[in-house]
């Protein structure tokens, strides 16, 4: 099956950095979204993008699905933004989710 | 229309009893997906529904597990015999087809 790989695992940052997330998946897929997974459990959309650019706030990604792959940026990150963040592709007819990557923004 | 809904959101069991977990998805999505998340790794696909139909069952499904949408709205998760493997959270999504899902609160299963 479709592999799902996110980079970093862990990504620790002081407040007001930059950072970008990676996702690369292993073949062809429908469409792809971005999480946020909060402390509680409950997965929170960021972001449905199955190629080009997208915004919100200090949050941006994109997906080049041609080169099998996506991008988070979070910039001038806050401490709401710890977490762990997700990426997950359609295939056939179902998300399949990658390995995540932990976020710690600290004071 | 307040988003997906999951009840309880946690259960204690003990080992050997049966559990049952709702889930109302979003009311216009024809897809209802479930997935099973344990400590430290990501969702993992269960089950899915296209209206009252179920199209696919992961292996992970036991034949201890059991899912239903009856009438196409909402669904019921059924563990038999539960096993400390089990203690996981569960989630449940909506969707319109493969358009953005949606996913629940969960339900946080610990069996003792």
């Amino acid at each position: 099956g479709i592999q799902v790989e996110q980079s970093p695992p862990d990504l620790i940052l002081q407040e007001g950095a930059n950072s970008t997330l990676r996702c690369n998946f292993s073949d062809s897929v429908n469409n792809l979204q971005w999480f946020h997974q909060n402390p509680w459990g409950q997965l929170i959309n960021l972001f449905y993008i199955p190629s080009g650019t997208k915004q919100n706030g200090r949050l941006s990604a994109t997906t080049v699905a041609t080169e099998r792959y996506s991008l988070l940026y979070i910039s001038s990150s806050q401490t709401t933004d710890s977490g762990v963040y997700f990426c997950a592709v359609y295939n056939t007819d179902k998300l399949i989710f990658g390995t995540g990557t932990r976020l710690q923004v600290f004071p | 229309d307040t988003g997906v809904s999951q009840n309880p959101r946690h259960k204690i069991t003990k080992r050997g009893q049966n559990v049952t977990f709702r889930c109302d998805p979003i009311s216009e999505h024809n897809r209802l997906y479930w997935y099973r998340q344990t400590l430290g790794q990501g969702p993992e696909f269960l089950t899915y529904f296209q209206n009252e139909a179920q199209l696919e069952k992961s292996r992970l499904l036991s034949d201890r597990f059991s899912a239903e949408r009856p009438k196409g709205s909402f669904s019921t998760l059924e563990i038999q015999r539960t096993e400390q493997g089990d203690s996981a959270m569960y989630l449940c999504a909506s969707s319109l087809l493969v358009a953005e899902a949606f996913f629940g609160q969960g339900t946080r299963l610990t069996v003792v």
